[in-house]
């Protein structure tokens, strides 16, 4: 079953801009993981952050988690024409087979120079 | 000495056909996993090994069965395919099952069924 909604669908800002992206999900989680998909390619791993950690940060990305909203943000600073791609997040829920990540549909960012 | 690779890229076949795709990784990982994504973008899971052995399988129909000769290879071959098979199926790879791994994902297969 579905388990992470990103929100929004797709986004289109500025390059310069931040772009931030939510996920929701609707169990308890041992961690969130978010990865990139350029068009035509695979998946690419970002960030994880775990179940007891409220906010990690690695380069221009900022990834929060809210376990009490069930929701996890994704925020780019300073947006590059090279960050145009679809976003995921996966969680590993509590009780899940180990190694099985859910994933949602996705935000679309589109990032104009 | 691309991490994950699979083959074909494109694979375009008539219903009713049986037709492989095979995948390996080169980054010494214990577990590999075949992911399909729809047409909307759904990723879902349909299998993952551990050390060549099957430790899920997602309600997939037994027309997918997936081999896995060594734990670097992990190749899936389907029977008797259906219109609805069409999809983009990834390959991935993750050092083990255990909590908090990350996945590295192959470029993908896009299977079309006519």
């Amino acid at each position: 079953s579905q388990q992470g909604e990103e929100d929004p669908q797709a986004l289109s800002i500025q390059e310069g801009e931040n772009a931030t992206m939510n996920c929701s999900y609707k169990t308890s989680i041992n961690n969130l993981q978010w990865y990139r998909q350029n068009s035509g390619r695979g998946l690419v791993h970002l960030i994880l952050i775990r179940s007891n950690e409220r906010e990690k940060h690695s380069g221009r990305l900022r990834v929060t988690l809210d376990t009490s909203k069930k929701s996890s943000s994704l925020l780019i600073t300073a947006s590059r024409a090279a960050d145009t791609a679809s976003y995921f997040c996966a969680t590993d829920a509590i009780g899940g087979s180990q190694g099985n990540l859910i994933f949602g549909k996705g935000t679309k960012l589109s990032v104009k120079p | 000495d691309t991490a994950v690779s699979q083959t074909p890229k494109y694979l375009v076949t008539q219903m009713g056909n049986d037709k492989s795709i095979k995948c390996e990784q080169n980054l010494g990982h214990d577990t590999m996993y075949w992911y399909k994504q729809d047409s909307k973008k759904f990723l879902k899971i349909m299998f993952s090994y551990n050390n060549k052995e099957l430790i899920i399988n997602e309600t997939v129909p037994n027309r997918f069965s997936p081999k896995s000769p060594d734990k670097a290879h992990l190749n899936l071959h389907i029977n008797s395919l259906e219109l609805g098979d069409s999809a983009v199926y990834f390959c991935a790879s993750s050092q083990s099952n255990r909590r908090n791994e990350k996945l590295f994902f192959g470029s993908g297969t896009q299977l079309s069924v006519l």
